[in-house]
């Protein structure tokens, strides 16, 4: 596609809910990254997939969070037992090569709020 | 642990101004550093990214420099116009140790351009 698509774009849902976020990266990028944004805060690293795998998962707050990338292109990080403290920004961004590599640009999705009531 | 701090937290000034917004960060050891605006309740738009070989990048009315030996960045906007109101970041991409591939950000200026 044109740009990284995060879907849905706002989910309001119930504290011990159950929900998933979707990030369709752009078209032949192998990394993938999901972040949290807080209001007034900048974004907060949660896990880094490169092709199918999380390279890093350290930045996952605890067990209930969860993310997976099957096929090396879509994404959904799933949250269980949804808590009020979860509500943010959860950004999505992709990479044409892996982190690090020369003139590597990160584009980024344009986030689906989570709003946990 | 890389941490990164931007002042300031919120710059208000009137059209037409010259004016910079800062970045620090404490672990030099970066590949990158990527500048991106951010529209309320929008995503992140990347405005520049400058190579950790590299001192400064332009685009447009943009420009952005790199001093890895202060820890510093600056994103220096010329001429200043409504249209560039928005928060402001800066992130760093990590190349050493624990913090290897993450993109840490600042927490971002808020910059109010008015008429």
């Amino acid at each position: 596609g044109a740009g990284v698509s995060q879907t849905p774009s706002n989910k309001v849902t119930e504290k011990g809910k159950y929900v998933e976020l979707r990030c369709d990266p752009i078209s032949g990028h192998t990394a993938l990254y999901w972040y949290r944004q807080s209001l007034g805060q900048g974004p907060e690293f949660l896990i880094y997939f490169q092709g199918t795998g999380a390279a890093d998962d350290s930045g996952l707050p605890n067990d209930r969070f969860f993310a997976v990338r099957p096929e090396g292109s879509v994404s959904t990080l799933k949250i269980q037992r949804t808590e009020r403290g979860d509500s943010a920004v959860y950004l999505c961004a992709s990479s044409l090569l892996p982190f690090g590599t020369f003139n590597t640009e990160a584009f980024f999705g344009q986030g689906t709020r989570l709003t946990v009531v | 642990k890389q941490e990164v701090t931007q002042i300031p937290a919120a710059l208000s000034v009137p059209e037409g101004e010259n004016l910079v917004l800062n970045c620090s960060f404490t672990d030099s050891a970066i590949y990158n550093l990527q500048w991106f605006r951010q529209d309320p309740g929008k995503g992140l738009t990347s405005l520049l990214l400058i190579q950790s070989s590299q001192r400064e990048q332009t685009s447009g009315r943009l420009n952005a420099s790199l001093d890895k030996s202060s820890g510093r960045s600056t994103l220096y906007i010329a001429a200043s116009q409504p249209g560039d109101s928005a928060t402001y970041l800066c992130a760093f991409l990590n190349a050493g140790g624990t913090s290897y591939g993450k993109l840490t950000f600042g927490q971002g200026t808020i910059l109010t351009v008015h008429p």
